[in-house]
């Protein structure tokens, strides 16, 4: 199965910050990467898909990119409605996994 | 607007079956694959199970294959996650998301509410 190791687990920022989040798969996954922002309470809510497309409706301070295979999700003005839990997952293949997630925390 | 509605959630005993539905609304449902993920209290997403649009392909991950068996209905665009030999971490809750895509993964575009499920005696 493909590992998804995701870091920071726990990352404390101020509104306009600028925020990475980063994710490591243990092989390659050909871009099959997604990632979504969770609420307490919530269901998860999808922000990117296949490594760097923006998922409608979602602002476009959320951006993602990759290298190899290190994904990287950008908040580029961290707003108060983003502090939640992100976590991604790869789907290249039918065993999909999820990172462990990371919270995002007002410093 | 698309809407997913879990139900069937319950407290079962360690061994004992359940089956949970998802009905949704909104979209064509038969164009698009299914999924069931479930987060334990407190914890991170584990995905359950995947479905095909036409229902011909079913995917599982280990710790569920076997025991889990994922289903649905197009003429009555519901889906179905029937879970036999339940043991404690099982317990959780279960979301239906749908994917982006009819076959293989583009991501979960929509989640339902979540049901719980505990498995405790």
């Amino acid at each position: 199965d493909i590992q998804m190791t995701q870091s920071p687990s726990t990352l404390s920022a101020s509104v306009g910050d600028r925020v990475t989040i980063t994710c490591r798969a243990s092989q390659s996954i050909n871009s099959w990467l997604a990632w979504y922002q969770q609420k307490p309470g919530k269901a998860p809510n999808l922000l990117i898909y296949k490594a760097s497309s923006l998922e409608s409706g979602v602002p476009s301070r959320f951006s993602g990119s990759e290298s190899g295979t290190e994904f990287t999700l950008t908040i580029s003005s961290l707003q108060p409605d983003d502090f939640a839990t992100y976590y991604c997952q790869q789907y290249n293949s039918y065993s999909l996994t999820f990172g462990g997630g990371t919270k995002v925390e007002i410093k | 607007e698309v809407q997913l509605l879990e139900s069937g959630g319950d407290l079962v005993q360690p061994g004992g079956s359940l089956r949970l539905s998802c009905a949704a609304s909104g979209f064509t449902f038969s164009n698009y694959a299914m999924n069931w993920v479930r987060q334990t209290p407190g914890k991170g997403l584990e995905w359950v199970s995947a479905i095909t649009a036409s229902g011909a392909g079913t995917y599982y991950p280990d710790s569920v294959r076997g025991r889990f068996t994922v289903s649905r209905d197009n003429s009555e665009n519901t889906l179905y996650l029937q879970m036999n030999s339940l043991r404690a971490e099982d317990t959780a809750v279960y979301y239906c998301a749908k994917d982006k895509a009819s076959s293989g993964s583009y991501g979960f575009d929509s989640w339902g509410q979540g049901t719980l499920v505990t498995v405790s005696s």
